[in-house]
């Protein structure tokens, strides 16, 4: 399989634990993504990175979120001290983004429950 | 910021009938847009997109979307929908220019397709 990998596809925990969850991308793509997307609403934007450098942000990724591309390759999003308002589907996406031409291809997912 | 209008949330077509799924995005400058659809229990897949040229769009499966600049919209249409059609549908936006390549959603409309 040569899409989009996500590990773990379901991870149930328990308020305040840390967990962590890894993507390994399309192997050619520069770019590598993550959104978050909740019951009934569309993915939102969380951080992307350009080979190894994490070069936007957005304001729903709070202190307790960090993203990391160590290589340029796989990507590890770490969410500490959970929260029940963290349950959600975690998706990342890879693109080979050359001159403002590209597209997107997404992973599977995965799911968090907090309880 | 840019956002995505998705006005139909739930459809419900008989197999055969037409679709025609609204999109609006709101943002001054220039916009690439893409059409996803997540079929139950799989990842987001691209159906179409728009960069530039031809406004008229088609995409896999027989979709095609037509961008109104003037409109803002970009509706995604099919003319005869099947019972495989059956998935959720979203509209998304990107801002050209720059480095960022984030893609902001829309809420998703659910097809349902009835034999």
């Amino acid at each position: 399989d040569t899409g989009v990998s996500q590990d773990p596809r379901h991870k149930i925990t328990k308020r305040g634990q840390n967990v962590t969850f890894r993507c390994d991308p399309i192997s050619e793509h520069n770019r590598l993504y993550w959104y978050r997307q909740t019951l009934g609403q569309g993915p939102e934007f969380l951080t992307y990175f350009q080979n190894e450098a994490q070069l936007e942000k957005s304001r729903l990724l709070s202190d307790r979120f960090s993203a990391e591309r160590p290589k340029g390759s796989f990507s590890t999003l770490e969410i500490q001290r959970t929260e029940q308002g963290d349950s959600a589907m975690y998706l990342c996406a890879s693109s080979l983004w050359v001159a403002g031409n590209y597209g997107y291809t997404f992973g599977s997912g995965t799911r968090l429950t907090v309880v | 910021a840019q956002s995505v209008s998705q006005h139909n949330h739930h459809v419900i077509l008989s197999e055969a009938a037409s679709l025609e799924l609204g999109c609006n995005y709101s943002y001054g400058g220039t916009v690439n847009l893409f059409w996803y659809v997540q079929y139950p229990g799989q990842h987001l897949q691209l159906l179409l997109k728009y960069f530039s040229g031809d406004p008229l769009v088609k995409g896999i499966k027989g979709f095609e979307a037509e961008f109104i600049k003037s409109k803002f919209s970009f509706n995604l249409r099919k003319p005869s929908v099947q019972w495989s059609d059956t998935a959720e549908y979203f509209c998304a936006v990107n801002a050209q220019g720059g480095t960022a390549s984030k893609l902001t959603f829309g809420t998703g409309t659910r097809l349902q397709v009835t034999l």
